[in-house]
């Protein structure tokens, strides 16, 4: 399983944008790249998910270079409601197995 | 759609004793079930894997006679901690994959918090 790297924690303000950026160099060719969000005590929840290029939802978006060795997690204009742990998560879908990483602590303030 | 429920949220037993705790998929039948733990300000630690009607695989480490799985249905996987002892404290997580073609998220239940005493 291709192992991931993140920032450990970032700091932001409220109606930012907030971009994550998560290192995957020895990513597979089946790989799909993954975010999950956790809040303190609960679940963690599907944020998006992607294979190339960019990918955008109604929370966020990924950004995933030609090479796919990184890719961006993109929340646009966050809240005091995202301050939470986000995982970038690499792994081949046929198996679903997902390995998390430490996670980027985000901290939103007013 | 696609929720993951968990019982219980919480619960405290004392030592020697086993608890268990079942993971259902409400709105979707699930291929497959996963069973996380999560000790404090640390990440997700996958434990095992589960498909309905088969056993359990479980990840290196984790002690398979001490965490019994039974994936009895395709909406049903509980997970039971036998002879707990103080060190099997920790925040318990489930998640689900849909059986469908095409699915590829994995939903994950609210956690269940054990504390053993």
């Amino acid at each position: 399983l291709a192992k991931t790297t993140q920032p450990i924690s970032m700091d932001s303000y409220e109606g930012q944008e907030v971009n994550i950026t998560c290192s995957h160099n020895n990513i597979a060719t089946n790989d799909y790249i993954t975010w999950y969000q956790q809040f303190p005590s609960q679940g963690p929840r599907f944020i998006i998910q992607g294979y190339k290029t960019k990918v955008t939802n109604e929370v966020a978006s990924l950004f995933i270079p030609a090479d796919r060795k990184s890719s961006t997690l993109s929340l646009p204009r966050v809240s005091l409601s995202d301050t939470a742990v986000y995982y970038c998560l690499v792994g081949d879908l046929i198996y679903s197995t997902l390995t998390f990483g430490k996670g980027t602590m985000l901290l939103v303030s007013p | 759609g696609a929720v993951v429920s968990q019982h219980p949220s919480r619960v405290i037993c004392k030592s020697g004793t086993s608890v268990k705790i079942e993971c259902r998929s409400l709105d979707f039948q699930a291929t497959t079930m996963f069973w996380y733990r999560q000790f404090p300000k640390q990440s997700l630690m996958l434990m095992a894997t589960s498909n309905e009607g088969s056993k359990a695989t479980y990840e290196q480490g984790v002690e398979k006679d001490k965490f019994l799985i039974n994936h009895a249905s395709l909406t049903l996987s509980t997970l039971t901690v036998t002879s707990a002892h103080p060190e099997d404290s920790s925040f318990y997580i489930c998640s689900a994959l849909p059986r469908r073609t095409g699915a590829y998220e994995q939903y994950f239940g609210p956690g269940t918090r054990l504390t053993v005493t």
